[in-house]
């Protein structure tokens, strides 16, 4: 079975700061990763998915993540964060094949301070 | 890009009634689609997996007498929330595996049992 660990349930950072939002998977076969990014009262918003190759993956809204094989990580970033990302942010993992079901990590409540 | 459309946004009836979700793929095919319940500040639960012209897959625990999935074409899965009680007030969520290997997300429906 799979499973997705955030690290950090809340991350609270000033705005033009640079973030990191940690996430840890444990699957026993290889899996496609995603970060999906939810505003308030709305549904789910891609902002990048690793599927093979290239290990560092960019995404929208200037956010990248990289996939850790051997740390079973795939962490989000952004070098420099605007009050507009305030947001949760949620990992996914799926198996690697395509239309499977997602499982979802607990979330990281990004809040961006002025 | 894939567009999933989800109706209502949100939604208020009495308990005892029924109430129908609907979740539409609209610029693409979707064979498979997903259904989750989000309560408040925690991530997305999968309820169920839903197939074209196929019954649909419960996840464990889940009542399928009580949330009834349909997936009658291509383009359409709809949620109905059967003798709705208070205790299934949620945000649910619809998702559809789209051409890349990714999943889109409808926006969501807040359903309020009084």
């Amino acid at each position: 079975a799979q499973s997705v660990t955030q690290l950090d349930s809340q991350v609270p950072v000033f705005e033009e700061a640079p973030v990191e939002l940690r996430c840890n998977y444990s699957s026993s076969v290889s899996v496609y990763l995603f970060w999906y990014v939810q505003y308030p009262n709305q549904g789910l918003q891609l902002l990048l998915k690793y599927l093979s190759g290239s290990t560092l993956v960019k995404g929208i809204n200037g956010f990248e993540a990289e996939f850790n094989k051997s740390q079973t990580s795939f962490h989000l970033r952004k070098p420099s964060v605007h009050i507009s990302d305030t947001a949760e942010y949620f990992c996914a993992v799926s198996e690697p094949q395509g239309a499977q079901k997602l499982v979802f990590g607990q979330g990281t409540r990004l809040t961006i301070n002025p | 890009g894939a567009v999933v459309s989800q109706h209502p946004s949100w939604v208020i009836c009495k308990s005892g009634t029924s109430v129908k979700i609907e979740c539409r793929s609209l610029d693409f095919q979707a064979t498979t689609m997903f259904w989750y319940r989000q309560f408040p500040k925690q991530s997305l639960m999968l309820m169920a997996t839903s197939n074209e012209g196929s019954k649909a897959t419960y996840e464990q625990g889940v009542e399928k007498d009580k949330f009834l999935i349909n997936h009658a074409s291509l383009t359409l899965s709809t949620l109905t929330v059967t003798s709705a009680h208070p205790e299934d007030s949620s945000f649910y969520i619809c998702s559809a595996g789209d051409r890349g290997y990714g999943y889109t997300f409808g926006s969501g429906t807040r359903l309020t049992v009084v």
